[in-house]
């Protein structure tokens, strides 16, 4: 399977954990996004990266969340001291940027902090 | 089972019978738009894509048209079968910016 591949799907978590999530994007493609999805909504941006560098952050990334996408190839994306809040589905898709770029999604991991 | 103009959270339509749903986008900026089709437990999938120089865009069984004097977008699906039901969003984008800004999702039901 060639397409954005995310690990664990599901994560349940006491209230105050930290958890990590992993992303392995399609293998030549050079930007990688991060965004969170609630129950009936859309997919909302958190960050993105080209190769390793971090160029955007959304205000709704508080300093509890932090991604790394060290080599340029797959990412983390780790949430500190969780909140029953930070219950959501965290997609991550990826593209190969040429200007005008179809992002490609992973599956999702399911986090649910009870 | 058609809707045109009014974003509806809700589309139900008879298997065989065309679709439309519809997107409100919000930045006048926005100079590339994508709608996608999210099944349940799975991410987004892409289904067409429309550059602001273009008002419409055919695919296969998919028509995507765009008005930028109204910001209004939507998508036509030609004779909708049971494997189209699923939650279809609307994305937009601006060549500067990396993100997807999304719209409400319409969840489409087919009957069979």
């Amino acid at each position: 399977d060639t397409g954005v591949s995310q690990n664990p799907r599901h994560k349940i978590t006491k209230r105050g954990q930290n958890v990590t999530f992993r992303c392995d994007p399609i293998s030549e493609h050079n930007r990688l996004y991060w965004y969170r999805q609630t129950l009936g909504q859309g997919p909302e941006f958190l960050t993105y990266f080209q190769n390793e560098a971090q160029l955007e952050k959304s205000r709704l990334l508080s300093d509890r969340f932090s991604a790394e996408r060290p080599k340029g190839s797959f990412s983390t994306l780790e949430i500190q001291r969780t909140e029953q809040g930070d219950s959501a589905m965290y997609l991550c898709a990826s593209s190969l940027y040429v200007g005008f770029g179809e992002q490609f999604f992973g599956p999702g991991t399911r986090l649910t902090v009870l | 089972g058609e809707s045109v103009g009014l974003h509806l959270p809700t589309l139900s339509v008879q298997e065989g019978d065309n679709s439309i749903i519809n997107c409100a986008y919000s930045n006048s900026a926005s100079d590339y738009f994508i709608w996608y089709k999210q099944e349940s437990g799975k991410g987004p999938q892409f289904i067409i894509d429309i550059r602001s120089n273009m008002d419409k865009r055919q695919g296969q069984r998919v028509t995507v048209l765009l008005n930028k004097t109204v910001k209004h977008l939507s998508l036509q699906i030609a004779a909708t079968q049971p494997g189209d039901s699923a939650v279809y969003f609307c994305a937009e984008n601006w060549s500067n910016a990396g993100k997807s800004t999304f719209g409400d999702g319409t969840t489409l039901t087919v009957k069979p």
